[in-house]
This record gives C-alpha cells, sequence and structure tokens, in this order.
C-alpha cells in the first residue's frame, strides 16, 4: 500500500513569491491535513480537508490556503512569502471519521525563502 | 497557548538506558493521546497511543504511562538503542480529530 506522497521535496523561493505544494494521501482516505514544522515551533496544524471541505484550520494568515480534490489529493498555496515561511510542511492523511485513529504522514516539502 | 507541554527538549541517554519524556495537557475533553517518532529526513510515524481508560500501555520497549487526574503522560523507553536516536513528539487529541502536539523531544542515544 503506498503511502502519502508529497512534491516537490525539496524547493527554494524568494520573498514575496508563492508555492503550492501537492499531497497524495493513502488510497481510501478521505482527510487531508497540512503541518508546518519549525525547529522552534514544533508542528503547527495549518488546516484539515474532508472530502473536498475545509473542516479544521489553525491559526495561520490568509496568505495560507489549500484545497482538496475529488480524488482526495490536496494542495496548500502560501502567498506573498516571507523569511518566516520556511519550514518543513508537513500532510498527513487519515480516515477522518469514526473512532480517533492513526495519523499517517508524508516526508514533507522542506520550502527555503530568501 | 500551548496545550500540550512536553518535556525535555532534547535527552542523552546511554545505550541500555531508560528515556523518559513527559507531556502535561490541559483541555480535559482529549481522549487519545499518540506518541510519535520522528527520524531526520522522514515524516512522524504512530509509535504508540494510550487512551484515557487505562493507565499503562506497553508495546516492546515502549511504555506510555497516563496520569488522568494529573492531566500528564509520559512515554518510558527500556532499554535504549541508538537506533531509537529520534524526535519524539507526544500528542493530544479531540473531537476534532486534530492532534494538538507537544514541541517535541530530540532523543539521542549513545552507543
Amino acid at each position: 500500500k503506498a503511502g502519502v506522497t508529497q512534491t516537490p521535496r525539496y524547493l527554494i523561493k524568494t520573498r514575496g513569491q508563492q508555492v503550492t505544494l501537492s499531497c497524495s494521501p493513502i488510497s481510501g482516505h478521505r482527510s487531508v491535513s497540512w503541518y508546518q514544522q519549525t525547529p522552534g515551533q514544533g508542528l503547527q496544524f495549518l488546516f484539515e480537508y474532508f472530502s473536498e471541505t475545509q473542516r479544521n484550520k489553525g491559526n495561520f494568515p490568509g496568505r495560507f490556503s489549500g484545497r482538496q480534490f475529488s480524488n482526495s489529493r490536496s494542495e496548500m498555496n502560501v502567498s506573498t512569502l516571507e523569511l518566516g515561511d520556511s519550514a518543513l510542511y508537513l500532510c498527513a492523511s487519515s480516515f477522518g471519521t469514526g473512532v480517533t485513529g492513526e495519523l499517517f504522514f508524508g516526508e514533507g516539502s522542506r520550502l527555503t525563502v530568501l | 497557548q500551548q496545550q500540550v507541554k512536553q518535556s525535555p527538549q532534547s535527552l542523552i541517554v546511554q545505550k541500555g538506558g531508560i528515556s523518559i519524556i513527559n507531556c502535561a495537557y490541559e483541555n480535559t475533553a482529549f481522549d487519545y493521546f499518540p506518541w510519535y517518532q520522528q527520524f531526520p529526513g522522514k515524516g512522524p510515524a504512530l509509535l504508540i497511543a494510550i487512551r484515557p481508560d487505562v493507565s499503562e500501555k506497553k508495546e516492546g520497549r515502549f511504555t506510555i504511562s497516563f496520569n488522568k487526574s494529573a492531566k500528564q503522560f509520559s512515554l518510558h523507553i527500556m532499554d535504549s538503542q541508538p537506533g531509537d536516536s529520534a524526535t519524539y513528539f507526544c500528542a493530544a487529541v479531540g473531537g476534532s480529530y486534530i492532534p494538538t502536539f507537544g514541541r517535541g523531544t530530540s532523543l539521542i542515544v549513545h552507543p
């Protein structure tokens, strides 16, 4: 069974640019969550999508947005990049319903903003 | 507001020793407490989890101890091995299915 796939794995952008990251969840998983990981702040929740609808949202500015497609694949977009957006962006998938359970993480997209 | 406090931030243990990582939470609505293990260059992966109806759960060398009244839980790694060197995150989950993570503990096990 294929795991969670994130692309690209690494990318470098400059301030003011925008970036789009992609996530393909495990087959059958309808929930996709996005996290920002930095050394100082740990894992910060960005948002969660379930069946193409944003179900939960973290405390990030509107520059951070996402969407989910009918095949459960998800993208997140960061506009007007700032130096502080440099981080590892992790995507996680799960069934998203029923008993609380395990999140399956991808290996992340490492974004560097210069 | 940090809802899950994790300590220590870093931990160095000798091979064969016991590694202990502690977490405390505030929201009594949390009802699922997983621990995730992350190796460099990889995403976190579920290691072990507990629900508040039990006080301890053991899987191999890994044990979670849970104290509901104190709102604390901890991870014990017995007979720590160099291969256990990783970052460990505790988390707490409530009705939204979204984990609130601690800030992580970097564990180094010296051979």
